[in-house]
């Protein structure tokens, strides 16, 4: 069965750096698009950004240029997502999530909380 | 960046009504629009892909409409269980916007 399974809750100081993976299983890891999305306490979803499991290419959504990176290990089917510069309001749910192709998400991972706290 | 906005922001219907939400992309973005429902605690669930198409699983009062720049979701009887926050997503290409959602409850 296709599972994207994330790591663990973080909790950072303001300026610091956050690394969440997201590793893949139950299907062909270089087939599907791979997405970043984030929920904040109350608010809705926010695209963060794609990445191509096959090609390792990705693209961000401007509020995030320069502070974002996604990557991608392709012998460990998983991908990464670091956000540096954190301030409070980065205080969110972090998911990955599989893009079917032109008709939106079909699995999510199950989260990571990243606290952004002094 | 194509900007994605939806009105009205929350409503309040009674059961069985017809509810109608709509979305406006700020350019056109073709058919290329993604309908979720979120519940509480739980991650968004694909209602309609590419504007109009119903996701395998999601019952018939469900219903999606539009194309370039204006979109419609249609619950044609509304149920308790149909209680959540539902979002656009512009799909296909970068950047794959959200919109802020409305918040649908009962009267």
């Amino acid at each position: 069965q296709v599972q994207l399974v994330q790591s663990g809750a973080e909790v950072k100081k303001p300026g610091a750096s956050v690394k969440v993976s997201c590793k893949a299983s139950g299907y062909t890891f270089t087939s599907f698009y791979l997405h970043w999305v984030r929920q904040a306490p109350g608010q809705g979803p926010e695209w963060m950004g794609i990445i191509s499991p096959s090609g390792g290419s990705a693209t961000y959504a401007q509020k995030f240029q320069g502070r974002v990176s996604m990557t991608r290990d392709t012998p460990t089917s998983t991908v990464y997502m670091e956000l540096s510069s954190l301030r409070s309001e980065d205080t969110a749910v972090y998911y990955c999530a599989r893009d079917q192709g032109s008709s939106g998400y079909d699995y999510w991972g199950q989260g990571t909380l990243v606290t952004v706290s002094s | 960046d194509i900007q994605m906005t939806q009105s009205p922001s929350s409503l309040s219907a009674s059961v069985g009504d017809r509810v109608t939400i709509t979305c406006r992309a700020s350019q056109g973005i073709s058919y290329y629009l993604t309908w979720y429902q979120q519940k509480p605690g739980k991650v968004p669930k694909v209602l309609i892909y590419a504007a109009s198409n119903l996701q395998s699983g999601v019952p018939s009062r469900f219903s999606g409409s539009g194309s370039g720049t204006d979109f419609t979701l249609t619950i044609s009887s509304l149920q308790p269980e149909d209680v959540a926050t539902y979002y656009c997503q512009k799909d296909h290409s970068a950047p794959f916007t959200f919109g802020p959602g409305t918040k649908v409850d009962i009267k």
